[in-house]
């Protein structure tokens, strides 16, 4: 039982390329999510998707895109990447209704240069 | 949207004594308030939450308070111990999804 997995686990990328982060959970959760964590900032919501078909922005959702493809894998998407943008990123999966909080994946080091 | 403040950044204590971690929301609609611990490098952990009914929650050495008038709620570890160390965010949220994270408190228990 994997619970939440994310690829890749570091990435450096040149200002203005474009990359996909991808996430997938095995725990059937309806609800899945993508935050950014920058030192002294905490985690902050870029974009969610409360369940298959739905997507909504999030605190800071300006640069980025994603897609939820089947009610296991929603990917974050970078169209041209800005230094600004150097981060790590966390997907999280819930079930809507459960007390078990969010699973995190281990995160998404990603350097932009 | 929801606003969560969280203080102090940093806190240091000694081994096997108390510590306090404070937050505040602006959202008077949330009604769930988890508390994540991340060890150096690792991905965040539910430690504990509260609902907006409960005043008080306790497990083992950790326990949780919410003063819902004041919009107030706190982290307290007793009899802390190394492996404590760690950032601990506090949260808040209307039900159990897309939860507002405070900017986290980075705790050091000094053997």
């Amino acid at each position: 039982n994997a619970g939440v997995t994310q690829t890749p686990k570091f990435q450096v990328l040149k200002t203005g390329q474009s990359m996909t982060l991808q996430c997938a959970q095995d725990m059937n959760h309806n609800s899945m999510y993508w935050y950014r964590q920058d030192p002294g900032m905490g985690l902050r919501l870029i974009y969610y998707s409360a369940s298959e078909g739905t997507t909504d922005k999030g605190e800071v959702p300006n640069g980025y895109n994603v897609s939820r493809l089947n009610k296991r894998e929603f990917s974050l998407r970078l169209e041209s990447a800005a230094p600004s943008q150097t981060s790590v990123y966390f997907c999280a999966s819930s079930e809507k209704g459960s007390r078990d909080g969010y699973t995190f994946g281990s995160g998404t080091r990603l350097t932009v240069v | 949207g929801e606003n969560v403040e969280q203080h102090p950044s940093t806190l240091s204590v000694q081994e096997g004594d108390s510590a306090v971690i404070k937050c505040t929301y602006s959202d008077s609609a949330s009604n769930y308030f988890p508390w994540y611990k991340q060890e150096l490098g690792k991905r965040p952990q539910l430690i504990i939450d509260i609902r907006s009914n409960v005043g008080e929650k306790k497990d083992q050495r950790i326990a949780v308070t919410l003063n819902k008038t004041a919009k107030h709620f706190s982290l307290h570890i007793t009899e802390t111990q190394p492996e404590d160390s760690a950032v601990y965010f506090c949260a808040a949220s209307m039900g159990y999804q897309k939860v507002t994270f405070g900017t986290g408190t980075k705790l050091q228990v000094i053997p």
